[in-house]
């Protein structure tokens, strides 16, 4: 299968800093997306970017599928943007269609 | 609308034990898949339902099995629980293989003792 590797694995911000995740994948993907896990363990869809860029809000996200790496920004960080920050892809060559690979995630920490 | 639903929420077990987790979705996918997340670690994978009417294993499948019992519904059982089985489970869902967004419940966290 795809290998992800995101980095960095963890990050400690101040309230109204900017950061950059980044997620490197080892071959081509069809399919790639930023997943938000809160402190209550809920996983929440950030991006479905599987080439190109995409904003929402503080939040942006650029794919860059011929290089295989995926950037996740986030500007003027909140407390609430803490949690793990995860990266899966979808291997379109795989036996099992639809499955996600994901990375080990970015622990982001926002202080006040 | 309340996309993918797990029950229950957490759960602790003796090792030996079995339970069923239940996962059904409202949104007219036709594949679902259940994955485990250990500390430090991604999602893994452990069954999937492509369509309605087949399962397949996946990366992490011995001593689950599983059940498409409908479309909106795809259950995960545990028929002899053991403390390796400790983990956070996640139901998801995709309309459609290749090119589609998934969508996650919000976990069971199970406890083996």
């Amino acid at each position: 299968g795809i290998q992800v590797e995101q980095s960095p694995p963890d990050l400690i911000l101040q309230e109204g800093a900017n950061s950059t995740l980044r997620c490197n994948f080892s071959d081509s993907v069809n399919n790639l997306q930023w997943f938000h896990q809160n402190p209550w363990g809920q996983l929440i869809n950030l991006f479905y970017i599987p080439s190109g860029t995409k904003q929402n809000g503080r939040l942006s996200a650029t794919t860059v599928a011929t290089e295989r790496y995926s950037l996740l920004y986030i500007s003027s960080s909140q407390t609430t943007d803490s949690g793990v920050y995860f990266c899966a892809v979808e291997d379109w060559r795989g036996s099992t269609l639809g499955r996600l690979y994901f990375g080990r995630g970015t622990q982001l920490t926002v202080w006040p | 609308n309340a996309g993918v639903t797990q029950t229950p929420k957490f759960q602790v077990l003796k090792t030996g034990q079995s339970m069923t987790l239940q996962c059904a979705q409202d949104m007219n996918h036709n594949s679902m898949y259940w994955y485990r997340q250990d500390p430090g670690m991604g999602l893994r994978l452990i069954y999937y339902s492509a369509s309605e009417g087949t399962t397949d294993k996946g990366e992490v499948p011995n001593g689950y099995n599983v059940s498409r019992l409908n479309k909106r519904e795809f259950s995960l059982r545990l028929e002899s629980a053991a403390p390796s089985q400790t983990s956070v489970y996640f139901c998801a869902s995709v309309l459609a293989v290749m090119n589609t967004e998934a969508f996650f419940g919000q976990g069971t966290r199970l406890t083996v003792v």
